[in-house]
């Protein structure tokens, strides 16, 4: 069974706070994701990694930083969080089945920023 | 980049009746499309997935379409059940890393 965690389930910062969230899979993916969901928007890709120490922006990468420096985990930083960063934030990661992605995602991190 | 639609936003049903999701993609290079159910307070998990080279594919109660022409692709779930209220969301992939994914549906199954 794949599985991917993160950190926290729940987290509450204060405006201004650098923040941490961290994802690990235990499957030996090349491919991990974060991804932040908020009502109506779906989910929204923020950075993605297919090797370690290699990162690519997603969709909205601004106010965002990523860290992979194993395989098996891919953090996500928050600068200086604002409140417009409250959301819910998943990680996903994926290996290549006959040429084609499959995603497996974590529990989510439900984010509060005061 | 890729611009994956997706409608409606909410749907309720009653029991028993049968519910369809419609997903738009805008790159003729997406090869790759599934589907994700995400139950109340918890991950998505791929219920079922469709690569370019096939129309339809089958899985018990659900099944999905791709009209590659159309670039439109279609969840459809038969006999619903109060169990499949759920959000659904669509996605597209090419044979790259990135997945772009719909807004997501509100299925609501009413027994």
């Amino acid at each position: 069974d794949v599985k991917v965690t993160q950190s926290s389930r729940y987290l509450v910062k204060r405006t201004g706070e650098k923040v941490f969230l961290e994802c690990v899979q235990d499957m030996d993916h090349e491919n991990m994701f974060w991804y932040r969901q908020d009502p109506g928007l779906g989910l929204r890709l923020i950075y993605f990694s297919y090797d370690v120490k290699m990162k690519e922006k997603g969709d909205i990468p601004e106010g965002y930083s990523v860290s992979r420096e194993k395989k098996e985990r891919f953090s996500l930083i928050l600068e200086s969080a604002s409140t417009n960063q409250t959301s819910m934030y998943l990680c996903a990661s994926s290996f290549w089945r006959e040429g084609y992605n499959e995603q497996f995602f974590g529990p989510g991190t439900r984010l509060t920023v005061l | 980049g890729e611009n994956v639609e997706q409608h409606p936003s909410t749907l309720s049903v009653q029991e028993g009746d049968s519910a369809v999701i419609k997903c738009t993609y805008s790159d003729s290079a997406s090869n790759y499309f599934p589907w994700y159910k995400q139950e109340l307070g918890k991950r998505p998990q791929l219920i079922i997935d469709i690569r370019s080279n096939v129309g339809e594919k089958k899985d018990q109660r659900i099944a999905v379409t791709l009209n590659k022409t159309a670039k439109h692709f279609s969840l459809h779930i038969t006999e619903t059940q109060p169990e499949d209220s759920a959000v659904y969301f669509c996605a597209a992939s090419s044979t790259g890393n990135q997945f772009y994914f719909g807004t997501g549906t509100s299925l609501t199954v009413i027994p």
